[in-house]
């Protein structure tokens, strides 16, 4: 069973700051299969970047994801006010066929 | 515009049932895997159900397997989901998503709260 974790649990930036979200699987993942999601409270979530570097539609280009194998990364180059969120890491493949992490709540400071 | 709109949440006894509905617009519903996801109350998301898009394949968390069914009708473009026994564990938002590219859950709808409570 493929198990995501995410660090930290909690990032408290300013905006304007970088933000560096983590995504460790305990196996290999197939790049073509890791995404990420944010989740703004009361919402669904919203898919921001697939196979693990590429851009949804209309995610703007301060959202960059990297990685390859067991770890991910999500990166946030200059955060807006409407960046503060959960994120949500998620790969496909064997079972469970989807696997989420935990989250990482983006917080203002 | 592509949307999912769920349906048939609510308050529910411990045993009890529920059947939640998924309908779909805006895209070829038929062409299109689709899965639930859930979410409890403060926590995390947790994929639950998968099925594709002529209802010959399935597969269910662990967490829901024997308990929940997943079935589709293309021609009212529509997804559902059969979940008995309910316990206090199933509470949760629930959510269906259409499956993209890669694999990649691309279009959410707004979720359907179902809470099991005494």
């Amino acid at each position: 069973e493929i198990v995501l974790t995410q660090s930290p649990d909690i990032l408290s930036l300013s905006p304007g700051e970088r933000a560096t979200l983590s995504c460790r699987a305990n196996q290999n993942v197939s790049s073509s299969y890791l995404a990420w999601y944010q989740q703004k409270g009361g919402q669904a979530p919203r898919l921001l970047i697939y196979s693990a570097s590429s851009r949804a539609t209309g995610i703007p280009d301060r959202f960059s994801g990297s990685g390859s194998g067991t770890e991910f990364t999500l990166t946030i180059s200059r955060l807006e006010p409407e960046d503060f969120a959960v994120y949500y890491c998620q790969q496909y493949g064997s079972s469970p066929i989807y696997s989420f992490g935990q989250g990482t709540k983006l917080e203002i400071k | 515009q592509v949307q999912l709109v769920e349906s048939g949440g609510g308050l529910v006894k411990p045993g009890g049932s529920l059947r939640l509905s998924c309908a779909a617009s805006g895209f070829t519903f038929s062409d299109s895997y689709m899965t639930w996801i859930r979410q409890g109350p403060g926590k995390g998301l947790e994929w639950i159900s998968y099925i594709s898009g002529s209802s010959t394949y399935t597969r269910y968390a662990d967490s829901v397997k024997g308990r929940f069914t997943v079935s589709r009708d293309n021609s009212k473009n529509s997804l559902y989901l059969q979940i008995n026994s309910l316990r206090a564990e199933d509470t949760a938002m629930y959510y269906c998503a259409r499956v993209g590219l890669w694999f990649v859950l691309d279009v959410w709808g707004q979720g359907t709260t179902v809470t099991v409570s005494s």
